[in-house]
């Protein structure tokens, strides 16, 4: 079974600086890819998914963008955070096409100061 | 436009009983749902599924059922345990989520079970 490793676990980093969020995934090939951000007290919300090396689709217009160099690493990276993005983002993956579930990366606490 | 809806975020029982969780959902497409559950500071972890030819499906202490005709699901968990107390996710997806497998999540169910 796949392994999602997400790093690092928590982030604080000030307002107006870079992000860049990594998550590589182990036991799989050709793997859909997902980022989720978890708002606090609000459900997961879907940001970007990718079904192949540089192949991106974004949800939501935001203050994000994500960049999938490999076929297991998918990159979540923004040229100058907002107040707004804190939150918990989370990457998945799933493989064996339609009906299979995601699994989830333990995540990356991001807070905003 | 919230298409998958868990009304109550937070649901307590007593170690031993029955916790009912639900979920409701506006897109009739849906073809296809999840549950998760997730504990502080991890990511959520796939429990069961159900597809919509069925309505009924059962693992162990969890079963989930679903109402298509009220557009509705819900977790049971037999007996509860304390280790259950998580939050809990409902998920669904059209055509099987098709190649992208896109899911919409609820915002969740905090359950806590009491010993």
């Amino acid at each position: 079974s796949q392994t999602i490793h997400q790093w690092p676990a928590t982030l604080v980093q000030p307002v107006g600086s870079p992000l860049s969020l990594e998550c590589t995934v182990e036991g799989t090939s050709n793997p859909n890819l997902y980022w989720y951000r978890q708002a606090a007290g609000r459900g997961l919300q879907l940001l970007f998914y990718s079904v192949g090396i540089g192949q991106i689709s974004s949800e939501v217009p935001q203050n994000l963008s994500a960049s999938r160099p490999q076929d297991r690493q998918f990159i979540l990276s923004s040229k100058k955070l907002l107040l707004s993005d804190s939150g918990f983002y989370l990457c998945a993956c799933s493989t064996g096409g339609r009906g299979q579930p995601q699994h989830f990366g333990d995540g990356t606490r991001l807070s905003i100061l | 436009d919230q298409q998958v809806k868990q009304n109550s975020p937070s649901l307590s029982v007593q170690e031993g009983r029955i916790s009912i969780l639900n979920c409701d959902y506006t897109n009739s497409m849906f073809d296809y749902f999840l549950w998760y559950k997730k504990y502080p500071a991890e990511g959520p972890t796939f429990l069961i599924s159900i597809s919509s030819i069925k309505d009924k499906n059962e693992d162990g202490r969890f079963t989930v059922f679903l109402n298509k005709s009220a557009k509705h699901l819900s977790l049971h968990i037999v007996p509860s345990q304390p280790g259950d107390s998580a939050v809990y996710f409902c998920a669904a997806s059209a055509g099987k989520g098709g190649a992208t497998n896109k899911l919409i999540f609820g915002t969740g169910t905090l359950l806590a079970v009491q010993p």
